[in-house]
Order: structure tokens, then sequence, then C-alpha cells
């Protein structure tokens, strides 16, 4: 499967834990985003990685949150000391370009905060 | 404001046409995008059409731009129950940042 690979699909935290969120691109795709789905609303932009570099992360929260995407490996999502505010749905989607080319959505990974 | 809008929810009955409609707000955007998300997935590219297209026809699924009043819509012809999804508008702004509206519900009752 070439296509957009998150994992895990399902993760569950206690308040205070860390929470790691891996995403791998779509074969050729350089361009990595992030974006977070609250129950019942549309996507929120997060942050847009290029290997080794992030280029935007406007959206995202200035505390506890991160984002990489290193030269070799996944892009990783962190959120330290998640809190129950935190449980959504988090999307990684990639391009081959910056150049408005449509984004290719992994499934998602469903974080739930207890 | 910054928002591209959908109405939230949309019921049809098999076999009729389903019209979901957007408006957004960049009016420099050269792209914009009809995703669909079926529950537990993530979303799926349906269609898409650049800014200096009026319609543009992809089998079932017919994309309407008006430009002018910047608004956009997914019109699906002969809707079945495989097409109860959530649509999202998407319009793409400044190079790379892709802008989402909140995603309609679309129930079609058998």
């Amino acid at each position: 499967n070439a296509g957009v690979m998150q994992n895990p699909r399902h993760l569950v935290r206690r308040r205070g834990q860390e929470a790691r969120l891996r995403c791998s691109p779509m074969k050729g795709h350089s361009h990595v985003y992030w974006y977070r789905q609250l129950p019942e609303e549309g996507l929120k932009f997060m942050v847009y990685l290029q290997k080794e570099n992030i280029i935007d992360e406007s959206g995202m929260p200035k505390e506890r949150f991160s984002a990489e995407f290193p030269k070799e490996g996944p892009s990783i999502l962190r959120i330290q000391q998640v809190v129950r505010g935190d449980s959504a749905a988090y999307f990684c989607a990639s391009s081959p370009d910056r150049n408005n080319s449509p984004l290719h959505f992994g499934n998602g990974t469903r974080l739930t905060v207890t | 404001g910054e928002d591209v809008e959908q109405s939230l929810f949309l019921s049809v009955r098999e076999g009729d046409s389903s019209v979901i409609n957007c408006t957004y707000t960049d009016s420099s955007s050269t792209y914009l995008y009809w995703y669909k998300q079926e529950p537990g997935a993530g979303l799926q590219l349906l269609t898409y059409i650049f800014s200096n297209m009026d319609m543009k026809q992809d089998q079932r699924l017919t994309v309407l731009l008006n430009k002018k009043d910047k608004h956009l819509s997914l019109r699906i012809a002969d809707t079945q129950t495989g097409d109860s999804a959530i649509y999202f508008c998407a319009e793409a702004r400044g190079g790379f940042k892709t802008i989402f509206g909140a995603g309609t519900r679309l129930f079609v009752k058998a």
C-alpha cells in the first residue's frame, strides 16, 4: 500500500502522559501536513513540514505540541502532558510539492485521553 | 472571515440528486476541492476544480464554481446509500495551506 500510513489507529492515554503519532507520507511525497478533527467538526490545520524543516506551525498550540519530519523515518506529532481536550482524530496528509497539489490523507489516529 | 462555510446536514432519497453548497473566502485561491469522509476513515479526494473553470463533470459528480460570489457546489446525480458520508469543501490558499469547511453530513434514505 503506497498511501499515507498513520499509526497507531487508536491511542489511549491518561492525563499527563505523552502521545506520539506517526505518519509516513506517500512514496515520492516530501511535504507533510497535520490536521486535527474534533468530534462533529471540520479539520483544523496544525503544521506543515518538509524534510527536516517546519514551514508553518501557525495552527499548532504553542505549548505541549511539537512536530518533526526527520531526514529518515516518519513524521512525528508529539503531545506532552495530554489533557482531555486533546482527544480528537489527528490526520496526516502529504503532497509531492507545495503548489496546491491535492492532499492525500491517512486514516488518522484517534486519540482518547482518559 | 477566514472560514470556509458549508451547511451541516443534507438528507435525500435514494435516486435523487444531492447538491452540497460551499462558500469560500480567498478570491486568490487557485484550487477548490471536494473530499469525502466515511466513518472511521480519512479524507478521500473526490474531485477538484481550478479557479479559471466554471464547471467540471466527472461521472455522477458535477462541480460548479461561481468566482464572483465565491460559491462552490457539488452535485451528485442518482444518489446511492453508499454516498452517505461527510463531504468537505476545501480551498488551497497561499501556495500550500488548504483550509477545510466543517463538512456536510449527507444522509441517503432508501
